[in-house]
């Protein structure tokens, strides 16, 4: 079965950086997207971007540019996500989602990943 | 960015309700939407891409309709295990977008 299991949860200072991972399995890894997607504390969704796990091409939020860089591990089917800089307004949950490129949805989620930053 | 704007953003209803969430893009998407269910503590579920197509293993009384900029999801008759929130997510462009969220709140 089709599972995406994420690192566990993270407190950092602001200024610092995290790196979350998302551990996929149960299907061909290479043949999906990534796609990651935050929820602050009481909020909304917020799409952050994706990554093609085929050819490592990335399409990120204008707003994240230049403090997101998303990767992939095609030889342990991982996808992660680093983000720099930190500010409080980042603490949030962070889901990673198997994108079906062809339809361009997001079928399976991760658990979540807790970051909280604050001094 | 195309913004998704979703009505309304809470409502109470009852067990056997049929309710409707709306959902309306400010530039055509033509079908590119997907409707999600999320739950406290638990990651978004997809329930309808492509406006109205169901996700396997979703009740048939979740459904969606619509194209351009206006979109609906209705639940036939509500049950318990769907009090929650729903978030429309528009899939034509870059940046993907959701909607605010409408909250499902038992009455």
């Amino acid at each position: 079965q089709v599972q995406l299991v994420q690192s566990g949860a993270e407190v950092k200072k602001p200024g610092a950086s995290v790196k979350v991972s998302c551990k996929a399995s149960g299907y061909t890894f290479t043949s999906y997207g990534i796609s990651w997607v935050r929820q602050a504390p009481g909020q909304g969704l917020e799409w952050m971007g994706w990554i093609s796990a085929y050819n490592g091409n990335t399409n990120y939020a204008q707003k994240l540019q230049g403090r997101v860089t998303m990767t992939t591990d095609t030889s342990t089917s991982t996808a992660y996500m680093e983000l720099r800089s930190l500010r409080s307004d980042d603490t949030a949950v962070y889901y990673c989602a198997r994108e079906i490129s062809k339809l361009g949805i997001e079928d399976y989620w991760g658990q979540g990943t807790l970051v909280t930053v604050s001094s | 960015a195309i913004r998704m704007t979703q009505s309304p953003s809470s409502f109470s209803a009852s067990t056997g309700d049929r309710v409707t969430i709306t959902c309306r893009a400010s530039q055509g998407i033509s079908s590119y939407l997907a409707w999600y269910q999320q739950k406290p503590g638990k990651a978004p579920k997809l329930l309808i891409y492509a406006a109205s197509t169901l996700q396997s293993g979703v009740p048939s009384r979740f459904s969606g309709s619509g194209s351009g900029t206006d979109f609906t999801l209705t639940i036939s008759c509500l049950q318990s295990e769907d009090f929650a929130t729903y978030y429309c997510q528009q899939y034509y462009s870059y940046p993907r977008t959701f909607g605010q969220g409408t909250k499902l709140e038992i009455k």
